[in-house]
């Protein structure tokens, strides 16, 4: 079956510090990858998402992520945090197209002003 | 990407009672999905909401606990059955829209068993 793993349980990092969170899985087929933030009380949000084509993924509010197949990773990066980007951060995989997909556990991160 | 409204939004609830957690999307879509976030954890899946037969349920999760209807393309609800405070969760609705791999959350429903 498959399943997530995100490296870092919680992240504290100071404002204008550069983020890097890791999200590795371990389905070796054709796989859709997500990342998914969750702001203090409010909902899921989509960040980005990688289908096909280009592995570096733009998202919004500056985030990127790299799609590296050897690696199984899909990590997340942002050059420069904010203090608005304290939250949970989600991975998440799709195995081809499939019906639902695997969350990992999650990682917090709390930006520091 | 489609618009989900879930509603109750949260709820306080004594033990032993049922809640119905409603899903409403304004557009028709391929699937809707439930998933269930205990404090502090990710999403765990609980079951797939199919259109007009009996819904799919992940292990650990069962019908008689928490039923699920789907009556038409848009809309399904989610009940959480004789309530123990171990219930307390965030209870999220999933779409997946018509020709779209992109999946959209509902905001949720906070449960809180007393």
């Amino acid at each position: 079956a498959q399943s997530v793993s995100q490296h870092n349980h919680h992240v504290i990092l100071s404002e204008a510090a550069s983020l890097e969170l890791g999200c590795n899985y371990s389905y070796g087929g054709t796989v859709n990858l997500f990342w998914y933030v969750q702001y203090p009380g409010q909902h899921l949000q989509l960040l980005l998402k990688y289908f096909s084509g280009d592995p570096l993924v733009k998202g919004i509010k500056g985030f990127e992520a790299e799609f590296i197949k050897s690696k199984f990773s899909f990590n997340l990066r942002k050059p420069s945090v904010q203090w608005s980007d304290t939250a949970e951060y989600f991975c998440a995989v799709n195995e081809n197209y499939g019906q639902n997909f695997v969350f990992g556990p999650g990682t917090r991160l709390s930006v520091l002003p | 990407s489609a618009v989900i409204s879930q509603k109750p939004s949260r709820d306080i609830c004594q033990r032993g009672t049922s809640l119905t957690i409603q899903c409403q999307v304004d557009s028709q879509v391929t699937m809707m999905f439930w998933y269930r976030q205990q404090p502090g954890q990710s999403l765990t899946l609980i079951a797939t909401a199919n259109q007009g037969s009996e819904a799919t349920y992940e292990s650990g999760f069962v019908i008689d606990k928490f039923p699920i209807s789907r009556p038409n393309l848009t809309f399904s609800t989610l009940t959480v059955s004789n309530m123990s405070p171990e219930d307390s969760s965030i209870y999220l609705c999933s779409v997946v829209a018509r020709g779209n791999y992109g999946y959209t959350f509902g905001s949720g429903t906070r449960l809180t068993v007393v």
